[in-house]
């Protein structure tokens, strides 16, 4: 079965770092570009950024440039997010997604096809 | 960088065919996706490419393009379907970038 499974809910305080995780399996996960979207409570998703395990290019949202680190280690089919200074508005559901992205015929196909399960981050004082 | 607009919410009768929309300037590139999101669950990809449904998605639900507007049809719709729905499709920059939409709430009365 592929699946994303990921790492547990994390309550933090401002000001602390933080690594979460999502690790792959069931597919080659050097082959496949792995995402993050964030969904602060009760508003909609939003797409973080992107790496390729492979070769560990990362693409970031102008959004969330230079907020969040994204890494992997294809080694153990793992990808993270991570923060060096939380604040309370990262207080948020994220999300890591495979990108499914392929053309052929002529016609492209992207889409994020599998999704984790979520891992809640909570920053409160 | 691009942006897709949908309605806030949107409501079906049981039974009935409702279309949710999605506009914007890099659907005039991209073919949308869309993922529907049950309260406490992660999002599920429904529709994607042209017209494709993911393996356990009913075929009540298909999708359709035309210019800047993707529509999400789901025809004869059922308790179970009410949900938020995201589009989302890659951003016009050509940088590997995404886009989503805000969201639309499907109530089925």
């Amino acid at each position: 079965e592929v699946q994303l499974v990921q790492s547990g809910a994390e309550v933090k305080k401002p000001g602390e770092s933080l690594k979460i995780s999502c690790k792959g399996s069931g597919y080659s996960f050097t082959s496949y570009w792995i995402g993050w979207v964030r969904q602060m409570p009760g508003k909609g998703l939003e797409w973080m950024g992107i790496i390729y395990p492979g070769d560990s290019d990362t693409r970031y949202s102008p959004s969330f440039q230079g907020q969040v680190t994204i890494s992997a280690d294809k080694s153990i089919s793992t990808a993270y997010l991570q923060w060096s200074s939380l604040k309370a508005s990262d207080t948020a559901m994220y999300y890591c997604v495979r990108e499914l992205g392929y053309c052929s015929g002529g016609s492209c196909y992207d889409a994020f096809d599998i999704w984790g399960q979520g891992t809640m981050v909570t920053v409160s004082s | 960088s691009s942006e897709l607009t949908q309605d806030p919410a949107v409501s079906v009768a049981l039974g009935q065919t409702v279309r949710i929309t999605c506009q914007g300037d890099s659907l005039r590139s991209y073919y949308a996706s869309w993922y529907q999101q049950k309260p406490g669950q992660a999002p599920v990809l429904v529709i994607y490419g042209k017209n494709n449904r993911p393996s356990g998605i009913p075929d009540r639900f298909s999708g359709s393009s035309s210019g800047n507007t993707a529509s999400l049809t789901i025809t004869g719709a059922q308790a179970e379907d009410e949900a938020d729905y995201y589009c989302n499709s890659r951003d016009s920059s050509g940088n590997r970038n995404w886009v989503f939409g805000g969201g639309t709430k499907l109530t089925v009365l």
